[in-house]
């Protein structure tokens, strides 16, 4: 079975660093990766989705890496600003019917 | 603006109740998806329907019980619930269950609580 591993579970910075992301999972044979970021009590916001195929997937400051091989994802969040505090979760497909997903990372960003 | 819609947002029920769940999608996909979301646990996929059959069942025991009238609609009817089923549950939706490329949109979700 699938394992995901963020780290770290939560990350405080002040605002305009830039700052990365980890997450790692077991089973090297994936259809693609998605990043997700949630707001307390809310659902859960698509980021971007990165294919087995594909190295890395960009949205504006936000750059997702994928490492299939290794088992490794990171999402590059530049300039970081104060609404990204949010809880991000990255999540492999695994098979046709399941997206497995990490606990997160809680992000803070100060003010 | 979410293109996936749930109702409740919150719930309490107690152990002897019968509720319903319900999301509504607007995006014209065809794959739906419960999830159960709990305190400091990964999100567990509990089941999915692909074209409006369900496709898994992810050892989801019988007091939750799923039903997929069009590819637009998922409800999750719950009856005879335990304390430990309080939880955010979670609706979402993608093309289809088979594409690489086909990211899941997810609802607000529903804060259910088991009294």
């Amino acid at each position: 079975k699938q394992e995901v591993t963020q780290i770290p579970a939560a990350l405080s910075v002040p605002e305009g660093e830039n700052l990365v992301l980890n997450c790692s999972f077991t089973d090297s044979a994936i259809y693609n990766l998605q990043w997700f970021r949630q707001d307390p009590g809310k659902g859960l916001t698509s980021l971007l989705l990165i294919q087995s195929s594909q190295r890395e997937q960009t949205s504006g400051r936000l750059n997702a890496s994928l490492d299939k091989s290794s088992g490794r994802s990171t999402l590059y969040i530049a300039a970081s600003q104060p609404g990204d505090s949010a809880t991000y979760l990255c999540a492999p497909k695994t098979g046709a019917n399941n997206l497995f997903f990490g606990t997160g990372t809680r992000l803070t960003v100060i003010p | 603006e979410t293109g996936v819609t749930q109702t409740p947002r919150h719930l309490v029920m107690g152990m002897t109740n019968k509720k319903s769940l319900k999301c509504e999608q607007h995006l014209g996909h065809n794959a739906m998806y419960w999830y159960k979301q709990s305190a400091k646990k990964p999100l567990e996929l509990m089941f999915v329907y692909n074209f409006k059959e369900q496709t898994e069942n992810n050892s989801v025991p019988s007091r939750f019980s799923p039903e997929c009238p069009n590819s637009s609609h998922l409800f999750l009817h719950l009856h005879t619930l335990q304390p430990e089923d309080s939880a955010l549950y979670l609706c979402a939706s993608s093309q289809d269950n088979y594409a690489s490329n086909s990211p899941l949109h997810f609802g607000n979700g529903t804060r259910l609580t088991v009294t």
